[in-house]
């Protein structure tokens, strides 16, 4: 399966802890895009990433929240110090490039649970 | 500001039936737009695209009609089956020209 991988699928984790979300992009993908889902809504852009580089972090949380894409290895999406409110499925998407005739595909997405 | 809305959040239909799941947007400058379907505890799966520059695009069972003039995309499904029952999205590029903006989602119930 050459599909986007992102481990662990379900996660929890106590207030204050850190969660760390992994993703594999599909092969031959360079571009990496996280996106934050709250029940019953659609996907909300976080981040943009391509190899080592940060592209666009608008719609991330300035604070506690935190991304990369090394030149080796999946990429990262890193939450200090958990809050309630970081519950929520969060997904990968990957695409070769970023025109617009490169549709981003998904993976199936991590559950962040914090008790 | 850019938003993507959907009318309907709940959709029945019976099997072998065509289901139509429509979408608004109030980007006039948005040239790229997506459906999506998730079922669940997935992630978003990719249905079809279309360009600004088209009005319509026919995949296999789906078809996406696009009308700028009133900022409006729906998908048609023919002959919809248990299988087609998920939520789906519409999404939109954003300005940046690599985000997605998506609605908040048409769930889709198939009943035999």
């Amino acid at each position: 399966n050459a599909g986007v991988m992102q481990n662990p699928r379900h996660l929890v984790r106590r207030r204050g802890q850190e969660a760390r979300l992994r993703c594999s992009p599909m092969k031959g993908h360079s571009h990496v895009y996280w996106y934050r889902q709250l029940p019953e809504e659609g996907l909300k852009f976080m981040v943009y990433l391509q190899k080592e580089n940060i592209i666009d972090e608008s719609g991330m949380p300035k604070e506690r929240f935190s991304a990369e894409f090394p030149k080796e290895g999946p990429s990262i999406l890193r939450i200090q110090q958990v809050v309630r409110g970081d519950s929520a499925a969060y997904f990968c998407a990957s695409s070769p490039g970023s025109r617009s005739n490169q549709p981003q595909h998904f993976g199936d997405g991590t559950r962040l649970s914090i008790l | 500001g850019e938003s993507v809305g959907l009318h309907l959040p709940t959709l029945s239909v019976q099997e072998g039936d065509n289901s139509i799941i429509n979408c608004a947007y109030s980007n006039s400058a948005s040239d790229y737009f997506i459906w999506y379907k998730q079922e669940s505890g997935k992630g978003p799966q990719f249905i079809i695209d279309i360009r600004s520059n088209m009005d319509k695009r026919q995949g296999q069972r789906v078809t996406v009609l696009l009308n700028k003039t009133v900022k409006h995309l729906s998908l048609q499904i023919a002959a919809t089956q248990p299988g087609d029952s998920a939520v789906y999205f519409c999404a939109e590029l954003a300005n940046s020209g690599y985000a997605l903006n998506f609605g908040k989602g048409t769930s889709l119930l198939v009943t035999p």
